[in-house]
């Protein structure tokens, strides 16, 4: 089936610029985290959704950095006025649901570049 | 808080050579831990996992052992290939609840030689 897909797959933006980033994840999948890759920082959490709540955003950065679901499956990552430490691989990942540990499937990313 | 710390790379390897990437965590109570493995160009990949100490984590002939005496989930292959070229990553997640975020090492490169 239909892995975790992401779009686009690379943006390049001006700084100051809104970027929207989007995840589909994989479909009954209830868990939904975003990650971001950066050179300085490595992998780092963002925030987790379960279903359309967001119980954890405790690794947003900045208040420029949102994030919502919708319906239960699609989720947008929105960064305002970007910087260019922004600069990164954004990752999604989602994950069957609660209870027992369940594998997180990866996207292949969003590069983004914010000149 | 937690963290992970994972040996720096690059790691550049002669093909059929004995391959250890270190890692050990700061984590409170009994975390679970995992390698995953970045190919070139592709996503990031579940390898292996342990969810208790002495657990042993086992997958394409790659192990890690869960030394909570150490704190340590060391990554072993005995013959790497061409195609085990990747990134490698260390993480941790605590069970209970439904939120299993992970926290990441900060990546090992391996490079396999023919």
């Amino acid at each position: 089936g239909a892995g975790v897909s992401q779009s686009p797959s690379n943006k390049v933006t001006e700084k100051g610029k809104d970027v929207e980033l989007r995840c589909d994840p994989i479909s009954g999948h209830t868990a939904l985290y975003w990650y971001r890759q950066s050179l300085g920082q490595g992998l780092e959490f963002l925030i987790y959704f379960q279903g359309n709540s967001a119980p954890d955003k405790s690794g947003l950065p900045s208040d420029r950095f949102s994030a919502e679901r919708t319906g239960g499956s699609v989720s947008t990552l929105t960064i305002q006025r970007t910087q260019q430490e922004d600069s990164a691989v954004y990752l999604c990942a989602s994950s069957p649901g609660q209870g027992k540990y369940n594998e997180q499937f990866f996207g292949p990313g969003t590069r983004l570049t914010v000149l | 808080g937690d963290s992970v710390t994972q040996m720096e790379g690059p790691v550049t390897l002669s093909e059929e050579a004995f391959l250890t990437i270190n890692c050990t965590y700061t984590a409170t109570g009994y975390p679970s831990l995992f390698w995953y493995v970045q190919y070139p160009g592709e996503g990031l990949q579940l390898l292996l996992k342990a969810t208790k100490a002495d657990d042993k984590g086992s997958n394409k002939g790659f192990e890690a052992t869960y030394r909570k005496e150490t704190t340590s989930f060391h990554l072993e292959k005995g013959s790497v290939q061409v195609s085990d070229s990747a990134v490698y990553f260390c993480a941790l997640t605590h069970s209970g609840g439904s939120n299993y975020k992970l926290t990441f090492g900060k990546g090992t490169l391996l490079t396999v030689n023919p």
